[in-house]
């Protein structure tokens, strides 16, 4: 499974838009990008994932440029109802499904 | 509907003796997944279930852990002889099953505490 890497934190205010992007080099052709958020004592919450280009749903919209070797998990608006940890995951589509989940990046938005 | 249940939600044992944690996925969803979360940690997995077999073991750290599911529903996974080093809070997800893999349902998670 192709490994990823994200930045480990960032901080927001409310109401901006944030952007996080996380480098998948070693992508393979079947994987797909997935993105989980997990608030502090709570399971991951799954919140989108795609193949190519661009994916949108009422939480958020993922970029996907077409060498597929990063993504761009965009948050609008954010509210501090939206400070968690997002974790960025490169899933097989030819495997159990597992997920790797790596060390993910903490948002912290502030009033 | 009712989402991924687990019990207890919290445990405190001390080392050495056996443990076993509890999940129930959500009704219909066919493959099931244990990970556990050590403090300030990111997931780690440690089993899959496609209904009541377990294709991939790969992620359980020792032979003191193991886990069954019945009637492709519930899940225990079964910890013997804890050592403090199993601490952690142990999440199970359910999800309709592969080719559906990456979305998965995560329960709250069982806090495990070995003293």
């Amino acid at each position: 499974l192709a490994k990823t890497t994200q930045p480990i934190s960032m901080d927001s205010y409310e109401g901006q838009e944030v952007n996080i992007t996380c480098s998948h080099n070693n992508i393979a052709t079947n994987d797909y990008i997935t993105w989980y958020q997990q608030f502090p004592s709570q399971g991951p919450r799954f919140i989108i994932q795609g193949y190519k280009t661009k994916v949108t749903n009422e939480v958020a919209s993922l970029f996907i440029p077409a060498d597929r070797k990063s993504s761009t998990l965009s948050l609008p608006r954010v509210s501090l109802s939206d400070t968690a940890v997002y974790y960025c995951l490169v899933v097989s589509g030819s495997n159990t499904g597992k997920l790797i989940f790596g060390q993910g990046t903490t948002l912290q938005v502030k009033p | 509907g009712a989402g991924v249940s687990q019990s207890p939600s919290n445990k405190v044992t001390e080392k050495g003796k056996d443990v076993e944690l509890r999940c129930d996925p959500i009704s219909g969803h066919t493959a099931l997944y244990w990970y556990r979360q050590s403090l300030g940690q990111g997931l780690e997995f440690l089993i899959y279930f496609q209904g009541n077999s377990a294709p991939d073991k790969s992620g359980l750290p020792s032979d003191r852990f193991s886990a069954e599911r019945t009637g492709g529903s519930v899940s225990t996974l079964t910890i013997q002889r804890t050592q403090q080093e199993d601490s952690a809070v142990y999440l199970c997800a359910s999800s309709l099953g592969y080719p559906y893999g990456g979305e998965q349902y995560f329960g709250p998670g069982t806090r495990l505490t070995v003293t």
